[in-house]
């Protein structure tokens, strides 16, 4: 099923360079979040949407933006990548706020 | 923030050994999920607890809901090699809406 779609699925980038994630959904729910998941830390939480151009911050937001323009596509941008930030990526979505999460397959970001 | 500490880390076991794991936090959670993650995909809800003592199966796993609030605990019986992945517990607390996950528990299992 390819209810949300994470691109690209891998990425190798420079130190310094802008780097924009994909997560896109055909499942029209309003909430969708943007996580990092790196060994020992499990998945915390970047930012999320509870709605078109409605964003708010999570636990490691430093660093990072998104737009949501159209319900179905939230981007997550690194304006300055460093190697702090090589981690894979994972989007969710959600009909109900905190609940009921759909994970995408996931962005594998290297920094080097 | 709060914390969710998730144990053991890792574990290797041999194929039908049954399996435990298990999360703790200091402060009180309202609900508790586990959610189990294979490799290059992201993590699939595996079992949802929402009342404090209850019990859950899905299959051959089995998850509770602890007495305090404080704990929940995942048990895999007669494992098999597809029971391979990490296994993350996550928790709504009290502080509000937003959902924390532990750090994972990484099974291995030998055929």
């Amino acid at each position: 099923d390819a209810g949300i779609t994470q691109s690209p699925r891998h990425k190798v980038t420079e130190t310094g360079t802008p780097v924009t994630l994909r997560c896109h959904q055909t499942e029209n729910h309003r909430y969708m979040y943007w996580y990092r998941q790196d060994p020992g830390h499990g998945l915390r939480l970047i930012h999320y949407s509870y709605g078109v151009k409605d964003t708010d911050k999570g636990e490691v937001s430093d660093g990072y933006s998104v737009s949501r323009s159209k319900t179905e596509d939230f981007l997550l941008t690194l304006e300055s990548a460093t190697s702090s930030q090589t981690s894979v990526y994972f989007c969710a979505i959600s009909e109900s706020f905190g609940v009921g999460y759909t994970f995408g397959s996931g962005t594998r970001l290297t920094v080097v | 923030g709060q914390q969710l500490n998730q144990s053991p880390q890792s574990m290797f076991i041999q194929e039908g050994e049954d399996v435990s794991m298990n999360c703790t936090s200091s402060s009180i959670f309202n609900t508790w999920l586990w959610y189990k993650q294979e490799p290059g995909e992201g993590p699939v809800l595996l079992i949802a607890l929402y009342k404090a003592g209850e019990l859950t199966s899905n299959g051959r796993l089995t998850a509770q809901f602890g007495i305090t609030r404080k704990d929940s605990f995942l048990n895999i019986s007669a494992s098999i090699p597809s029971d391979v992945g990490i296994y993350f517990c996550a928790g709504h607390g009290e502080a509000g809406n937003m959902l924390t996950f532990g750090g994972g528990t990484r099974l291995m299992v030998k055929p």
